[in-house]
């Protein structure tokens, strides 16, 4: 049972324009959101978070939204620029000590 | 900046050997995970442990075994190496009010 749904597997974008990334969960415990961007033979690197008592977490070209009542997340980044191509992991947990669930990531390919 | 560095970027194992991959953080961190990654499943949790001699099962924890005896290291032992064990393996840990952090990743290969 998939707790953390990324439905789209693959986006491309032009560069310049903006990238939006969606995530959905089902598990209403969910308190904490995470996106990961990770690049070929390497770890996923952590991009942006937003807890459950904000809607919207701006850092630079990267902002995330929260939709409590649909649970479901999006990530925006604009401008897009090639070097964002890469496979975007959005995650989730409870709180407490409970490990991150992963959705199964989108592989975004911003074309120049 | 905090640093998760595991052992190995690429090991080639055969059918049947017992593997080690080693994970070492250097920030003090209570909680440490390892997940493996492949194609079409994203990211999933073999074992994590939230203090030394401490240990819980993720959700694909057969086939696995881990051992955290200091708080830095994190061990992930593979009893018996099967090809469907072929795959990224990451290391990942995070302290009081931080994101998971991960290693580089080991890319193992079973023959």
């Amino acid at each position: 049972d998939q707790q953390v749904k990324q439905n789209s597997p693959s986006l491309s974008v032009q560069e310049g324009r903006i990238s939006i990334l969606n995530c959905d969960y089902t598990n209403s415990m969910f308190d904490y959101f995470l996106w990961y961007k990770k690049y070929p033979a390497e770890g996923p690197t952590f991009l942006i978070s937003i807890s459950s008592i904000k809607d919207k977490n701006e850092d630079g070209r990267f902002t995330v939204f929260l939709n409590k009542s649909a649970k479901h997340l999006s990530l925006h980044i604009v401008p897009s620029q090639p070097g964002d191509s890469a496979v975007y992991f959005c995650a989730a947990r409870s709180s407490g000590n409970t490990p991150l669930v992963f959705g199964k990531g989108t592989r975004l390919s911003v074309i120049a | 900046d905090v640093k998760v560095t595991q052992s190995s970027r690429y090991l080639v194992k055969r059918t049947g050997e017992k593997v080690f991959l080693e994970c070492v953080q250097d920030m003090d961190h209570e909680n440490m995970f390892w997940y493996r990654q492949d194609p079409g499943l994203g990211l999933r949790l073999i074992y994590f442990s939230y203090d030394v001699k401490m240990k819980e099962k993720g959700d694909i924890p057969e086939g696995y075994s881990v051992s955290r005896e200091k708080k830095e290291r994190f061990s992930l032992i593979l009893e018996s190496a099967s090809t469907n064990q072929t795959s990224m393996y990451l290391c990942a840990s995070y302290g009081y009010n931080s994101p998971l952090h991960f290693g580089n990743g080991t890319r193992l290969t079973v023959t």
